[in-house]
């Protein structure tokens, strides 16, 4: 059974930093391609960020190029979203989505989410 | 790409028919997929490639449509079904993708 368990959200100041970690099972975490993808009840569901099965490309949507870094560490079956200059439209549910298997174009599972909360 | 979702709520009985609609702002061909989510629970992966059921996915759901104009379609509404759903399109995969703001469908 795949699952995808969040963790890393908090609160945190305007222009500060978080990582947030998604901890994977039930697959081969190094065949497949994941994301992240964030909520909120005004901008509903907006995708993030992308990298791929080996780890060697990534994509990020435009609002948060040159701020967030998606990573993976394979020997912890892990996915990492590090994020830095972080402004209050930030704040939101993140949740690590999982592509099915030979494709980066919809997503086969998703995670609960962990909620970042962007504030002084 | 803008993708439009309606209605915003769909209010529609149990065994009834719902129908949810989306929009393109431009053409996406069939890359577009259907979610489902209820609430405090993770989106569910419905239908991909605009038409084809994910694994596991009853017959009562169908996905219709190409180019910009795209169709959900619960045939006999049982009362796991309400929930909102979102649409997402895919077209310039792995650099841009985008979702419907969400329909929610209610019991009436």
């Amino acid at each position: 059974e795949v699952q995808l368990l969040e963790s890393g959200g908090g609160l945190v100041q305007p222009g500060g930093s978080l990582r947030l970690s998604c901890a994977a099972s039930g697959f081969t975490f190094s065949n497949y391609a994941m994301s992240w993808v964030r909520q909120t009840p005004g901008k509903g569901l907006e995708w993030v960020s992308t990298i791929s099965d080996s780890g060697d490309y990534t994509y990020y949507a435009e609002s948060v190029t040159g701020r967030f870094t998606i990573s993976k560490d394979k020997s912890k079956n892990t996915l990492y979203l590090q994020m830095t200059s972080l402004r209050a439209e930030d704040t939101a549910v993140y949740s690590c989505a999982l592509y099915g298997r030979y494709q980066m174009q919809y997503f086969d599972y998703w995670g609960q989410g962990t909620l970042v909360t962007v504030s002084s | 790409i803008v993708m439009t979702q309606s209605p915003a709520t769909l209010s529609v009985s149990p065994g009834e028919r719902a129908t949810l609609s989306c929009r393109a702002s431009q053409s996406i061909r069939n890359n577009l997929a259907w979610y489902q989510q209820k609430p405090g629970q993770a989106p569910r992966l419905l239908i991909y490639g605009a038409s084809t059921r994910a694994t596991g996915i009853p017959a009562r759901f169908s996905g219709s449509g190409s180019g910009t104009e795209f169709t959900l379609t619960i045939s006999s509404l049982q009362s796991e079904d309400f929930a909102v759903y979102y649409c997402q399109q895919y077209n310039n995969w792995p650099r841009e993708y985008t979702f419907g703001q969400g329909t929610k469908l209610e019991i009436k």
